[in-house]
């Protein structure tokens, strides 16, 4: 079936403008997480979504940086006023048995770059 | 984070099979081992996972230690394509009840070099 799929692949944007990237997980994935990967870099957990239960934004670096997730499909990260240390691959993965395990599925990410 | 030890690096041939070793003597009884991979430029990607028995997928098998405290992750037959940074991964301390919802943190891994 078809994986997580993730738009745009890059983004290139000025400074201070604001951002909109999307992820469509695996359709019955309940669990959906943003990350952020700067290069060479580990993991940054952003954001968790779980079914109808609310969100955890415990990993949201500032609040310039917020999600949505409709019912348990699509999923949005919006940067605003974005600031050049924003510049990262950001990383959407799905999950159907979150907590249990960890098995987790990921998209190919986008790759922003403010400048 | 992780609590989990890895070799730096690894080295194999291809069409060998690679051993990955992992420990991770901390782990409690319930936390499942998980492995991870990471391609160049890509994003990370799911190998395989298990609790006690020795579990096999498509991808890879994973050997858990009688007493838990280590795991290896084999490649049967290691392709270039296999070349990637490895991560072995356990849930957090203080996990009980799933309270972490699954959030993945690396540690540094194992850089896996396939020579042809």
């Amino acid at each position: 079936g078809a994986g997580v799929s993730q738009s745009p692949s890059n983004k290139v944007t000025e400074k201070g403008k604001d951002v909109e990237l999307r992820c469509d997980p695996i359709s019955g994935h309940t669990a959906l997480y943003w990350y952020r990967q700067r290069l060479g870099q580990g993991l940054e957990f952003l954001i968790y979504f779980q079914g109808n239960s609310a969100p955890d934004k415990s990993g949201l670096p500032s609040d310039r940086f917020s999600a949505e997730r409709t019912g348990e499909s699509v999923s949005t990260l919006t940067i605003q006023r974005t600031q050049q240390e924003d510049s990262a691959v950001y990383l959407c993965a799905s999950s159907s048995r979150p907590g249990l395990t960890y098995e987790q599925y990921f998209g190919p990410g986008t790759r922003l770059t403010v400048t | 984070d992780a609590k989990t030890t890895q070799p730096n690096s690894m080295e194999s041939n291809e069409e060998e099979p690679v051993h990955l070793p992992c420990n991770h003597s901390t782990i409690s009884g319930t936390d499942y081992i998980h492995w991870y991979r990471q391609l160049p430029s890509q994003g990370p990607e799911y190998v395989i996972h298990g609790l006690t028995s020795n579990v096999n997928n498509r991808m890879a098998s994973l050997a858990i230690a009688e007493d838990r405290k280590s795991s290896t992750l084999i490649l049967h037959r290691a392709t270039l394509r296999d070349a990637a940074v490895y991560y072995c991964i356990r849930p957090p301390a203080g996990n009980a009840g799933g309270t972490s919802y699954g959030k993945l943190t690396f540690g540094q891994g194992t850089i896996l070099t396939v020579h042809p």
